[in-house]
């Protein structure tokens, strides 16, 4: 089956420090790949996508780029700020059946 | 304004009394699906569907029913609920088969005694 998998959190970094969090993942065909936020209290929001090789998506200066040939969708952000603070999801839909796959969550922290 | 709405947000329950966690959704979206959220084990997706009448099963369908009788409602049924689904549940929805993004509700923090 599909799987999604993160780097291990938590991820606690100063304000302006640059990120990144780690995506790999195994599927079945083309999968679209997705990262999603969830701030404390809420439910969860895209942040960018990407649905083909090379494709690059991008969202309030976050980045991820899908790399078919390591099976990768790693995000980054060139300077993080205090208000980036929450969990973020790396997930995966098969482009054939419907069916969904996120990791497990990084929880990032920023400090003034 | 375009959302995912459900109901209850909180609830709390004892083991074997059947509930219902409703879903609905204005946007006509075809896809809606339903996620369980546990510390550690990230989202799991419990059951979607992929349009009205039609329903498959995620990866952690056990002890959950589902139906989709109409195109924005999405009812979570737990027949005979257990101490191990408490849980943080969400829906989400989405245009095409979730190949596009998935919007997701506020959550419901269901607790099983």
């Amino acid at each position: 089956g599909n799987s999604v998998t993160q780097m291990e959190g938590p991820v606690t970094l100063s304000e302006e420090a640059f990120l990144t969090i780690n995506c790999t993942y195994t599927a079945t065909g083309y999968p679209s790949l997705f990262w999603y936020v969830q701030y404390p209290g809420e439910g969860l929001q895209l942040l960018l996508k990407a649905t083909k090789a090379d494709d690059k998506g991008s969202n309030k200066g976050f980045e991820a780029t899908y790399r078919k040939e390591t099976t990768s969708f790693h995000l980054e952000k060139g300077s993080v700020q205090v208000s980036d603070s929450a969990v973020y999801f790396c997930a995966l839909t098969n482009n054939n059946a419907g069916k969904s796959t996120f990791g497990d969550g990084t929880t990032l922290t920023v400090k003034p | 304004e375009a959302q995912v709405t459900q109901n209850p947000r909180y609830l709390i329950t004892v083991t074997g009394k059947k509930l219902t966690v409703t879903c609905s959704q204005n946007m006509n979206h075809e896809y809606m699906s339903w996620y369980r959220q546990d510390p550690g084990l990230g989202l799991r997706q419990i059951y979607y569907s992929m349009n009205v009448e039609v329903t498959d099963k995620g990866d952690v369908p056990e002890g959950y029913k589902v139906s989709r009788k109409e195109k924005r409602n999405f009812p979570l049924i737990l027949e005979s609920p257990s101490p191990n689904q408490t849980s943080l549940y969400f829906c989400a929805s989405s245009p095409d088969r979730g190949l596009y993004e998935q919007y997701f509700g506020p959550g419901t923090r269901l607790t099983v005694t």
